[in-house]
């Protein structure tokens, strides 16, 4: 079965450093989305991204945030000037073409970061 | 609006018990796709199950099985002799198309420990 891979699995990073968190999606997904879970806190979505540009982003992705697709394969998550509040785990998905009917909506196994 | 209700944050059951975890969600779309996930202590979201707005089937998959009533806006889960490695939080999630793909929202999760 297709993987969404996610690198690094865990990161630490000391308040106000930038980080750069990667996945690769699935080949043959159109629709890339970042999504974020605090500790002992329910999955919150962060943005999604399509053609290239954003399509959607949440209260919390702010200006601090970033996506990229800096080449064809890889999509990326920048957190500027990273805060305590910051600390989580960080899920990405790919998801295939609106209205497929047998729908594919992957997650990647998570970055946990930790800022310090 | 979309929301995703789970009602129950916590349930304890003994080994080989059954126990069902609910799920309402709330949508105004006739099309959305809803899903379960298990997230073990190792933090990654494991997929269980997909279901599509239009398939009101039930599933079973060995020990597990899911009931699907519109009628109700319910997508309840139900683990039938429960182990110990079940010990998990379950997430149940909603999916539906907007400009961007599919934004999937979550609900709160269940935590479900299974004593041996």
């Amino acid at each position: 079965e297709p993987e969404v891979t996610q690198t690094p699995s865990h990161q630490v990073t000391q308040m106000g450093q930038e980080v750069i968190l990667r996945c690769v999606p699935i080949s043959n997904h159109l629709y890339f989305y970042w999504y974020r879970q605090i500790l002992g806190q329910k999955v919150e979505f962060l943005v999604s991204f399509y053609n290239n540009e954003i399509s959607e982003k949440s209260e919390i992705f702010d200006d601090q945030f970033s996506v990229e697709r800096p080449d064809g394969s890889n999509f990326t998550l920048k957190i500027r000037s990273t805060k305590l509040e910051d600390s989580a785990m960080y899920f990405c998905a790919s998801s295939e073409r609106r209205g497929a009917t047998n729908y594919g909506y992957t997650f990647g196994s998570g970055t946990r970061l930790t800022v310090v | 609006a979309q929301k995703v209700t789970q009602a129950q944050t916590e349930i304890s059951v003994v080994e080989k018990e059954d126990v069902t975890l609910d799920c309402v969600y709330e949508t105004r779309d006739t099309t959305y796709y809803l899903f379960w996930y298990k997230q073990p202590p190792s933090g990654e979201l494991v997929f269980l199950i997909r279901r599509n707005s239009f398939d009101e089937q039930n599933e079973i998959s060995g020990r597990y099985s899911w009931n699907f009533q519109k009628s109700t806006s319910s997508f309840n889960f139900t683990i039938t002799a429960s182990q110990v490695v079940d010990s998990a939080v379950y997430f149940c999630a909603l999916s539906e198309p907007n400009t961007g793909g599919f934004k999937t929202i979550f609900g709160a999760g269940t935590r479900l420990f299974v004593k041996a």
